[in-house]
């Protein structure tokens, strides 16, 4: 099976413009997680998707959000980009993102925001 | 919430020597501790995990130890090689039927010739 892919690999945005960013998981996996990963803060969980829902929500501001299509293919948007934005945004697949489900994260997306 | 510490934050040895890696996390209900592994410029990969109903696990050179009534697990990396290095987080699920992850702060390991 394909691994999951995230595109683009690179963003280069200003302060306040949007962007979006897609994840296509595993096949067969139905739940679609992301994370933002930073030196300082590391690795969080923003929200997760499963079924076209959002199931949980990390602790970031409503600039954050996301959608899942039918097909499990997720996208992540965030809106009027802060410099604090810059970071590596990972997505990982499940297959229904139970609490035991082995998560495969993909290669991420670079954002810098100028 | 969920809480994950991790020690240490850098951690160095010798080709051959072992290495261990331990967090500690919060929440009782937590019930799934996945290792990955992630080199410069690369994705998190999944090298070992470990599920609530089993105490250690253990896949060629590297196994995995869980204290439940401490709240504590371990990863050990016997005999390391210099393809070892990289970054390695623990994390454990938030509790609840999903599974978002709670990362620790991560350990550098650096294995030299």
């Amino acid at each position: 099976k394909a691994g999951v892919t995230q595109t683009p690999r690179y963003l280069i945005k200003t302060r306040g413009q949007q962007v979006t960013l897609s994840c296509s998981p595993i096949s067969g996996h139905r739940s679609v997680s992301w994370y933002q990963q930073t030196p300082g803060q590391g690795l969080q969980f923003l929200f997760e998707y499963f079924s076209e829902t959002q199931r949980n929500k990390g602790n970031f501001p409503g600039r954050f959000s996301g959608r899942q299509f039918s097909n499990s293919r997720s996208e992540m948007n965030v809106s009027t980009l802060e410099l604090g934005d810059s970071a590596l945004y990972l997505c990982a697949s499940s297959s229904i993102g139970g609490s035991t489900d082995t998560q495969y994260f993909g290669p991420g997306t670079r954002l810098t925001v100028l | 919430g969920e809480n994950v510490e991790q020690h240490p934050s850098t951690l160095s040895v010798q080709e051959g020597d072992s290495a261990v890696i331990k967090c500690t996390y919060s929440d009782s209900a937590s019930n799934y501790f996945p290792w990955y592994k992630q080199e410069l410029g690369k994705r998190p990969q999944l090298i070992i995990d470990i599920r609530s109903n089993v105490g250690e696990k253990k896949d060629q050179r590297i196994a995995v130890t869980l204290n439940k009534t401490a709240k504590h697990f371990s990863l050990h990396i016997t005999e390391t090689q210099p393809e070892d290095s990289a970054v390695y987080f623990c994390a454990a699920t938030n509790g609840g039927s999903q599974g978002n992850l709670i990362f620790g702060k991560g350990t550098k390991l650096s294995v030299k010739p």
